[in-house]
């Protein structure tokens, strides 16, 4: 049971360089979010999405952008990479969306820019 | 901003003993979860507790929520060195159907 899968697990990119972080899940979740962590500030929500076709921004969506074409994936794409965007990005997907239920996180990906 | 807010920001123990952890946040909630996170790895949720239950086990851990304070505590007892991790809490504001804030962290350690 895979779970929640995300590619690459670590990356360096040069400053304006574009990349794309990808999220997959194979439980057949409506609900999927990418989020960053850097240190001492916990995890950001950047985007989410309630299902196909739906997504919505969340608290630094900034520089990132998203699209939900198919239930399972969920990409979160970097069109020019900024040093402040080195971080862990974490995937995560629910069934019902955090009001009744829990998320279930990937590995993360570490993105560092230079 | 952040929503919630863990208290201490590092915690050291000895195995055996009893580790408390204590968040507070800002704004009603429809729920508050905990999850952990091992070094290197995502998260993994522990427990979730919703605004109108008090206090909530799961194995040796117990967490409380005091809706009046805006506080809720995680308790874990009977400490082992495999529970060395960050503890997270998070939590959905009323009103927001899907998004889940999360507060700083706690780090435990547990020595063995």
């Amino acid at each position: 049971n895979a779970g929640v899968t995300q590619t690459p697990k670590f990356q360096v990119l040069k400053t304006g360089q574009s990349m794309t972080l990808q999220c997959a899940q194979d439980m057949n979740h409506e609900y999927m979010s990418w989020y960053r962590q850097d240190p001492g500030m916990g995890l950001r929500l950047i985007h989410y999405s309630v299902g196909a076709g739906i997504t919505d921004q969340g608290e630094v969506p900034n520089g990132y952008n998203v699209s939900r074409s198919t239930t399972e994936d969920f990409p979160l794409r970097l069109l020019s990479a900024a040093p402040s965007q080195t971080s862990v990005y974490f995937c995560a997907s629910s069934n019902e969306g955090a009001r009744t239920g829990e998320l279930f996180f990937g590995e993360g990906s570490r993105l560092t820019v230079l | 901003s952040q929503q919630g807010e863990e208290d201490p920001q590092a915690l050291s123990i000895q195995e055996g003993e009893n580790a408390t952890m204590n968040c507070s946040y800002k704004t009603s909630i429809n729920n508050l979860q905990w999850y952990r996170q091992n070094s290197g790895r995502g998260l993994v949720h522990l427990i979730l507790i919703r605004s109108n239950e008090r206090e909530k086990h799961s194995g040796r851990l117990r967490v409380t929520l005091d809706t009046s304070k805006k506080s809720s505590s995680l308790l874990i007892t009977a400490s082992r060195a495999a529970d060395t991790a960050s503890y997270f809490c998070a939590t959905v504001p009323s009103g927001s159907a899907r998004q889940l804030t999360f507060g700083s962290g706690t780090q435990l350690t547990v020595l063995p």
